[in-house]
């Protein structure tokens, strides 16, 4: 049973650039969130997608958008990339039918390097 | 807003050494609070959890107890070893339905 996979392992953008990171949940699992981790930090919670509608939103901008496809897959994007974007992107699924609700599992980030 | 203080780093100790890596918590009612951990290279692990007061979560050796009056949940382990070497996080399930997390305590075990 695979995990929380992510897609690309790394990656290396340019100022203004824009940016897109892929996640692929558990097997089993609906509900997908992004978190922000920067170096020397605590992981920061950007969204949660359910049902392929954003339902929670962290203290981000509206640079940072994501979707998520009728296979419970989700990307990612950030726009007009900038050097503070500098960081490893975790993904994390969970089940809408477990009541346990902070039963998630992460994947194993994406690390984006702004430069 | 909710959040989690921790121990800053970095903790250095010897093998076979006592840990505690303090982790004090603010928060709306009563959240499930957590200890991720994060190896080298890997993703982040969900090492224990507590769901309620006094519970005590344990895993591998670690041992943490959910503490409603001081709001606290150290992190502990009797005899550290070098795999024990990574990133520990202190994190709770916060009421807006995300995990809020510390900011990391680096943990290094000399042989």
């Amino acid at each position: 049973d695979a995990g929380v996979t992510q897609s690309p392992t790394h990656l290396i953008k340019t100022r203004g650039q824009q940016v897109t990171l892929r996640c692929s949940p558990k097997s089993g699992h609906d509900t997908v969130s992004w978190y922000q981790q920067a170096l020397g930090q605590g992981p920061q919670f950007i969204f949660q997608y359910y049902e392929e509608e954003e339902r929670q939103r962290g203290n981000f901008p509206d640079r940072f958008s994501g979707h998520q496809f009728p296979n419970y897959s989700s990307e990612l994007n950030v726009n007009a990339l900038l050097l503070g974007d500098s960081a490893l992107y975790l993904c994390a699924s969970r089940s809408s039918r477990i009541l346990v609700a902070y039963e998630q599992y992460f994947g194993p980030g994406t690390r984006l390097t702004v430069t | 807003g909710d959040s989690v203080t921790q121990m800053e780093g970095p903790v250095t100790l010897s093998e076979e050494a006592f840990l505690t890596i303090n982790c004090t918590y603010t928060a709306t009612g009563y959240p499930s609070l957590f200890w991720y951990v994060q190896y080298p290279g890997e993703g982040l692990q969900l090492l224990l959890k507590a769901t309620k007061a006094d519970d005590k979560g344990s895993n591998k050796g670690f041992e943490a107890t959910y503490r409603k009056e001081t709001t606290s949940f150290h992190l502990e382990k009797g005899s550290v070893q070098v795999s024990d070497s990574a990133v520990y996080f202190c994190a709770l399930y916060s009421s807006a339905s995300k995990i809020i997390f510390g900011s990391g305590t680096r943990l290094s075990i000399r042989p």
